[in-house]
C-alpha cells in the first residue's frame, strides 16, 4: 500500500544524545515536510524539501538537522542543541506543489530521559 | 507572517448533534485545508478549499477568500468524528509552499 511511515512511533533522548527520525514515503511525492506538536498545539514547521539533494529551514528549525538524499526519505535530526525536544513529530509529503494537499505520517513521539 | 485563529478551541457535543467551526485568516490566501486529527495523532485531509464551497457526506466546507474566513460544518455527528480539527493555509505570496496551522478545535462527540 502506498503511505508515508514513520519510525519508531515511541523514543526516548538521553541528555546531550543526538536522535534520528525516519520518514519514508512510497507516493512518489517530491516535496517532503517536517512538523513539531506540543500538547494542545497547532504544527509548527522545523524543515521541508522540495527536491532531493534541496532543503529548506521552516519557523523552528534550531536544534534540528534533515537530510534528502533519496527521494523516498526524509530524515530529522534532533540534535543536543535542541533544549526542548519533547513533543509529537508528524513528516509529511505533497503530491503536487501547485496544489500541496499534504498527507501525513502516523507521528513519532519523543520523549527526553 | 499570516495568523490563522480557530474558534471555538473546544467543543462537546451530544451525539447527533450539528457544528460549526470556524477559522479566520489574516491575509490572502491561494490553500487552504482542513484536516482532522483523531485520538491517535493521525491526520487525515478531509477537505482542500480555497474558496467556494464542498461536501463529503456528513461533513461540508466553505471558504470565502475575500473575507478571509472558512466554516466546516459537521452534521449528526458521531463519537467517531472526535479528535482536533485543524485549519492551514498558504499565503498567495508564499514560494516555499509552506502551510500555516491554526491551533485546532478540539471536538468530544458524547454517546
Amino acid at each position: 500500500d502506498g503511505g508515508i511511515t514513520q519510525s519508531p512511533k515511541y523514543l526516548f533522548r538521553k541528555e546531550g544524545q543526538n536522535v534520528t527520525l525516519s520518514c519514508e514515503q512510497n507516493l512518489n511525492h517530491d516535496a517532503m515536510y517536517w512538523y513539531r506538536q506540543d500538547p494542545g498545539q497547532g504544527l509548527r514547521l522545523i524543515y521541508y524539501s522540495q527536491i532531493v539533494n534541496d532543503f529548506q529551514k521552516g519557523d523552528i528549525a534550531e536544534g534540528y538537522s534533515v537530510s534528502r538524499e533519496k527521494k523516498e526519505s526524509f530524515p530529522l535530526t534532533v540534535t543536543s542543541a535542541q533544549k526542548n525536544p519533547t513533543a509529537f513529530y508528524l513528516c509529511a509529503s505533497t503530491e503536487d506543489r501547485g496544489l500541496n494537499i499534504q498527507y501525513f505520517g502516523a507521528g513519532t513521539r519523543l520523549s527526553v530521559l | 507572517g499570516i495568523q490563522v485563529e480557530q474558534s471555538p478551541p473546544d467543543l462537546i457535543l451530544q451525539e447527533g448533534a450539528n457544528s460549526t467551526l470556524r477559522c479566520n485568516f489574516s491575509d490572502s490566501v491561494n490553500n487552504l485545508q482542513w484536516f482532522h486529527q483523531n485520538p491517535w495523532g493521525q491526520l487525515i485531509n478531509l477537505f482542500y478549499i480555497p474558496s467556494g464551497t464542498k461536501q463529503n457526506g456528513r461533513l461540508s466546507a466553505t471558504t470565502v477568500a475575500t473575507e478571509r474566513y472558512s466554516l466546516l460544518y459537521i452534521s449528526s455527528s458521531q463519537t467517531t468524528d472526535s479528535g482536533v480539527y485543524f485549519c492551514a493555509v498558504e499565503p498567495n505570496n508564499n514560494a516555499g509552499n509552506m502551510l500555516t496551522f491554526g491551533g485546532g478545535t478540539r471536538l468530544m462527540v458524547k454517546p
